[in-house]
């Protein structure tokens, strides 16, 4: 398998600017979830998919950021406009069940915003 | 406000010797526990599960679960210098919200 697969790897972009970061989960997983880890806040769950649903979105932190799950095998994160505080990693998840503690991480999109 | 608590570090331990990592949790109702290793500049990586209480063996790894006292430990028996990373704690309360420790960077020692 594969495992999750996550683009650009590195994204380095101005403020202002818009950022998309996508997702590829692995197949037959139902669950997604975007992270964003930072040192001062550790790893953060900012959206929770389950069947490509959106079931938490609580912690997005503002709407400047949106999340979609199109189909089984996709998703996106967008930033727009993007700001220096939104420097971060940004990891993808997925997991084989809906109550399951046991992600698979993708391998990161590291963000930095000038 | 749920919590999982665990020493930042850095814990330094010889090569070979035993590596033990605490983590401690505020939810009682929690039901699983796990352990995620995190190589610097790379993703967290599950090494460990457990769901009842006592101890949990995988290799050289073992985890520890103490329910009453709100307790989860992660030993690793003969440390080597790849296991040097940082060590996530995570707990979930039957959904899908994981609660995750700031995480402790061990160090092994040649």
């Amino acid at each position: 398998d594969a495992g999750v697969i996550q683009s650009p790897r590195h994204e380095v972009t101005e403020m202002g600017q818009e950022v998309t970061l996508r997702c590829k989960p692995i197949s037959g997983h139902n669950s997604l979830f975007w992270y964003r880890q930072t040192m001062m806040r550790g790893l953060e769950l900012l959206i929770y998919f389950n069947n490509n649903v959106p079931i938490d979105d609580s912690g997005m932190p503002e709407d400047r950021f949106s999340a979609k799950m199109p189909n089984a095998s996709f998703s996106t994160l967008k930033i727009q406009p993007s700001e220096p505080r939104d420097s971060a990693v940004y990891f993808c998840a997925s997991s084989a069940g809906e109550n399951t503690g046991e992600l698979f991480f993708g391998e990161g999109s590291r963000l930095t915003v000038l | 406000q749920k919590e999982v608590e665990q020493n930042s570090g850095p814990l330094s331990v010889p090569e070979g010797a035993i590596a033990s990592l605490n983590c401690t949790y505020s939810d009682r109702v929690s039901q699983s526990f796990f352990w995620y290793r995190q190589y610097s500049g790379k993703s967290p990586e599950l090494i460990m599960s457990i769901y009842s209480n006592g101890d949990k063996e995988d290799g050289r790894f073992t985890a520890q679960l103490n329910k009453a006292s709100q307790y989860v430990s992660l030993l690793i028996r003969d440390s080597q210098p790849s296991d040097s990373a940082t060590y996530l704690c995570a707990v979930n309360g039957g959904n899908y919200q994981l609660i995750w420790g700031a995480g402790t960077k061990l160090i092994i020692k040649p």
